[in-house]
């Protein structure tokens, strides 16, 4: 069974800081990995979709690493902005049904201006 | 355009009342979902249309109904819920589906729904 963990549940940052987050997976055969952001009462926005292929993947002020060996996958965010506060989720497929994705509990970002 | 619309955004109903969440994306997406998320935790899928047939119904009680009129379109008929079943609900689209992996989903805003 597929389990994903991140790591830290919340953050607090000052503006203009970089900064990591982290996502975990316990079956290494993954397709793919997701990345989204929801706000608060909001729907899920996704940030950037990472295949099994890559090793990274950008967008903007984004960065997402994959390393499938070791279970792992990253979200960096460069010069962070109080707009960036909101929760992260990563998301990975579940087994060999490519329609289930499998969350993390998210990652509540807040950076203070 | 990358935009999954849903309506209404709030919703408060009685237990005996009947009531339907819809869902819309112009993407050309040949996949459809349906999940349930409540406070503080991620999204719980529920249903998957693929190709407007049911694909994926995660055991998800009667009183909650989904239809997939067309590949555009995809509904949520709601009937006798109870106060538990308060939650956001989120329709999602993606290119289709595929084992082993997913096409890149794209989340609507949500619909807040309150049983009283």
């Amino acid at each position: 069974k597929q389990e994903v963990t991140q790591i830290p549940a919340a953050l607090s940052v000052p503006e203009g800081e970089n900064l990591v987050l982290n996502c975990s997976f316990t079956d290494s055969a993954i397709y793919n990995l997701q990345w989204f952001r929801q706000d608060p009462g909001k729907g899920l926005t996704s940030l950037l979709l990472i295949q099994s292929s890559q090793r990274e993947q950008t967008s903007g002020r984004l960065n997402a690493s994959l390393d499938k060996s070791s279970g792992r996958s990253t979200l960096y965010i460069a010069a962070s902005q109080p707009g960036d506060s909101a929760t992260y989720l990563c998301a990975v497929p579940l087994g060999t049904s490519g329609s289930r994705l499998t969350f993390g509990e998210g990652t509540q970002l807040t950076v203070n201006p | 355009d990358t935009e999954v619309t849903q309506t209404p955004k709030h919703l408060v109903m009685g237990m005996t009342n009947k009531k339907s969440l819809k869902c819309e994306q112009h993407m050309g997406h040949r996949a459809m979902y349906w999940y349930k998320q409540k406070a503080k935790k991620p999204p719980e899928l529920m249903f998957v249309y693929s190709y407007e047939k049911l694909s994926i119904n995660e055991s998800v009680p009667s009183r909650f109904s989904p239809e997939c009129p067309n590949s555009s379109l995809l509904n949520l008929h709601l009937h006798a819920l109870q106060p538990e079943d308060s939650a956001l609900y989120l329709c999602a689209s993606s290119q289709g589906v595929f084992s082993g992996g997913t096409y890149e989903q794209y989340f609507g805003p949500g619909t807040r729904l309150t049983v009283t």
